[in-house]
């Protein structure tokens, strides 16, 4: 049973340019949420998506940001125009279910780096 | 804001030792719950504690819930050299959206 994967693992663009993120749940898990960690600091949460639905983004920003999660394949999360404070790890989580009471499983991470 | 707020910030021991480090959060809360994070590597969840329980354990893992003083302690037993990472503590707010605190950076001495 494979975990949650993230790809690609580094991500290297230059300022201006799109960056997008991909994260594939873990098998039968329809919950997927996105953190973004800044050097030092703990996750920030971003936004948490249903199959097709955004159920929460209030952690996002409002311009540049955009997230996905389609009936089939990858939740994407996609930065429009990068700049070098969007530099930072990604981090996708997944459940089977909502609620506190599900445990978060969480992907190795995509290290964006804006030159 | 965040929520949970862990302390020390980085904790060095030999291996062996015991590490303790602690947890403080703001508001009410269902669940606690701490994870540790290897450098570079994503997040690992270790073990996950209810509002209504006081201590938890999971092998060389003790936690304990003090919700009336909003604080929570991580206790790792008998540490070895593979428990050098950071942990971090995070509330569940709205159901479903982990708050983590910075993190306690721990080194673990051959």
């Amino acid at each position: 049973n494979a975990g949650v994967m993230q790809n690609p693992r580094h991500l290297v663009r230059r300022r201006g340019q799109e960056a997008r993120l991909r994260c594939s749940p873990m098998k039968g898990h329809s919950h997927v949420y996105w953190y973004r960690q800044l050097p030092e600091e703990g996750l920030k949460f971003m936004v948490y998506l249903q199959k097709e639905n955004i159920i929460d983004e209030s952690g996002m920003p409002k311009e540049r940001f955009s997230a996905e999660f389609p009936k089939e394949g990858p939740s994407i999360l996609r930065i429009q125009q990068v700049v070098r404070g969007d530099s930072a790890a990604y981090f996708c989580a997944s459940s089977p279910g909502a609620g506190g009471g599900y445990e978060q499983y969480f992907g190795p991470g995509t290290r964006l780096t804006v030159t | 804001s965040q929520q949970g707020e862990e302390d020390p910030q980085a904790l060095s021991i030999q291996e062996g030792e015991n590490a303790t480090m602690n947890c403080s959060y703001k508001t009410s809360i269902n669940n606690l719950q701490w994870y540790r994070q290897n450098s570079g590597r994503g997040l690992v969840h270790l073990i996950l504690i209810r509002s209504n329980e006081r201590e938890k354990h999971s092998g060389r893992l003790r936690v304990t819930l003090d919700t009336s003083k909003k604080s929570s302690s991580l206790l790792i037993t008998a540490s070895r050299a593979a428990d050098t990472a950071s942990y971090f503590c995070a509330t569940v707010v709205n159901d479903y959206k982990l708050s983590f605190g910075a993190g306690t950076t721990v080194t673990v001495r051959a």
